[in-house]
């Protein structure tokens, strides 16, 4: 988990409500994500950016938002739009050499988000 | 597209003996090819990838895994498991192109390990 805080580890929301859900990395990546983890599922990406004030849409960017003003830093808010908004969420980073698909990604810890 | 196949859930080895956590994958190109680890509640912990070169990729915790370029396959083994070891394990592929969006992951293998 090295380099990549996410926070808060737990989370819980009420319906209707808006959430969002800090990433911060201090490994000077270009690249940063978000993923969805359900139990079975795997992961399954939200949105990514490969660069400040860019971002792209995942498989599964419906309910979600993002902002990239910062190198280091890439929140997710979870809307009231999101459906079933509970499940654990995974940030992550990596460098970004366009047309080099070799470079790992580092992973934050996590935040569990329940909706009530 | 490009995929990655997990075919077992779960994986049960006794401590000592040889465990295999199974992957193939569908690319197009010249795969790259990683695997990682996840305790629970916690990220992911990257092991190894295979990028090019020996098909035998040597990784983190004593962990290798092989690449079959003709049965799309990258199976993760370790010669001697730990209960320690049992954790959730996630295969991914990646190919060459111009998006940083690269990962594939598959649904990840439960491995335990029984003591």
């Amino acid at each position: 988990d090295g380099g990549i805080t996410q926070s808060p580890k737990y989370l819980f929301r009420k319906e209707g409500q808006n959430v969002t859900l800090s990433c911060e990395q201090n490994l000077n990546h270009d690249a940063m994500y978000w993923y969805r983890q359900d139990p079975g599922q795997g992961l399954r990406l939200i949105y990514y950016s490969q660069i400040v004030n860019d971002f792209q849409k995942g498989d599964i960017a419906e309910g979600y938002s993002v902002s990239r003003e910062k190198k280091e830093s890439f929140p997710l808010t979870v809307t009231s739009a999101q459906k079933n908004p509970t499940a654990f969420y995974l940030c992550a980073s990596s460098i970004y050499n366009q047309g080099a698909a070799y470079n790992e990604q580092f992973f934050g810890p996590g935040t569990r988000l329940t909706v009530l | 597209a490009q995929s990655v196949a997990q075919p077992e859930d779960q994986v049960n080895v006794a401590e000592g003996n040889p465990l295999t956590v199974k992957c193939t994958y569908s690319v197009s190109g010249n795969p790259y090819l990683f695997w990682y680890v996840q305790y629970p509640n916690r990220g992911l912990q990257f092991l190894l990838k295979y990028i090019t070169g020996d098909n035998l990729v040597k990784g983190s915790y004593g962990f290798e895994a092989e690449f079959n370029k003709s049965q799309t396959s990258f199976h993760l083994k370790k010669p001697s498991a730990l209960v320690s070891d049992s954790a959730l394990y996630f295969c991914a592929v990646s190919a060459p192109s111009g998006s940083a969006r690269q990962l594939t992951f598959g649904s990840g293998t439960q491995l335990t390990v029984l003591p």
